[in-house]
């Protein structure tokens, strides 16, 4: 089954403790996409990776980490993690993007921090 | 830049009602029109899209015309069912080069039986 599989489901953790969120596709897809779901804010981009090894900044890129190292995942790390990063966080995928391919999302993790 | 505005919710109808959620855009450029929906608990999925200026988007019962002229892209659905509760987020991209992938804020649909 064609999917983007996040792990894990729900997080909680303490304030600067180093952590990463598993993200990975079955599609061979080429764009991957890390999002914050917040009340009243909507969807916001974190960082994005066109393909292997290129990655770019998104709207709200500050305190977060990405790495591309091969095509099927795209880690999101948190060096030093602190409580305005506690959020509803979002992979996805997408076969490319030339403007009409849509996205596949993950299921979402839950991140809290105290 | 960019930039994607939906009607405030929460939406609350009867089942069997009609649906209209407002969407409207600003962008550079031709972009593509996306909705997507999202259950409880899950990520979002692509509900319908289109591509060009008076394209009609369909997908479950659900519609949306791209239209140009008033930079809008309205979902509507003749007659709402219980598991259509969701929240629904517009979203347009337009690619010049680099993505430029932008959502609205999402609207959430409450249906009552």
């Amino acid at each position: 089954e064609a999917q983007v599989t996040q792990n894990p489901r729900y997080l909680i953790t303490v304030t600067g403790k180093k952590l990463t969120v598993t993200c990975s596709q079955n599609m061979n897809h080429e764009y991957m996409s890390w999002y914050r779901q917040d009340p009243g804010l909507g969807l916001r981009q974190i960082y994005y990776s066109m393909n292997v090894e290129v990655t770019d900044k998104g709207d709200v890129p500050e305190g977060y980490k990405v790495s591309r190292k091969e095509k099927r995942n795209f880690p999101l790390i948190l060096e030093s993690p602190s409580p305005n990063q506690t959020s509803l966080y979002f992979c996805a995928s997408s076969l490319e993007w030339q403007g009409s391919s849509p996205l596949h999302f993950g299921n979402g993790t839950r991140l809290t921090v105290t | 830049g960019n930039s994607v505005t939906q009607m405030e919710g929460p939406v609350t109808l009867s089942e069997e009602a009609f649906l209209t959620i407002n969407c409207t855009y600003t962008a550079t450029g031709y972009p593509s029109l996306f909705w997507y929906v999202q259950y409880p608990g899950e990520g979002l999925q692509l509900l319908l899209k289109a591509t060009k200026a008076d394209d009609k988007g369909s997908n479950k019962g659900f519609e949306a015309t791209y239209r140009k002229e008033t930079t809008s892209f309205h979902l509507e659905k003749g007659s709402v069912q219980v598991s259509d509760s969701a929240v629904y987020f517009c979203a347009l991209n337009y690619y010049s080069g680099y993505s430029t992938l932008t959502f609205g804020k999402g609207t959430m649909l409450l249906v009552s039986p």
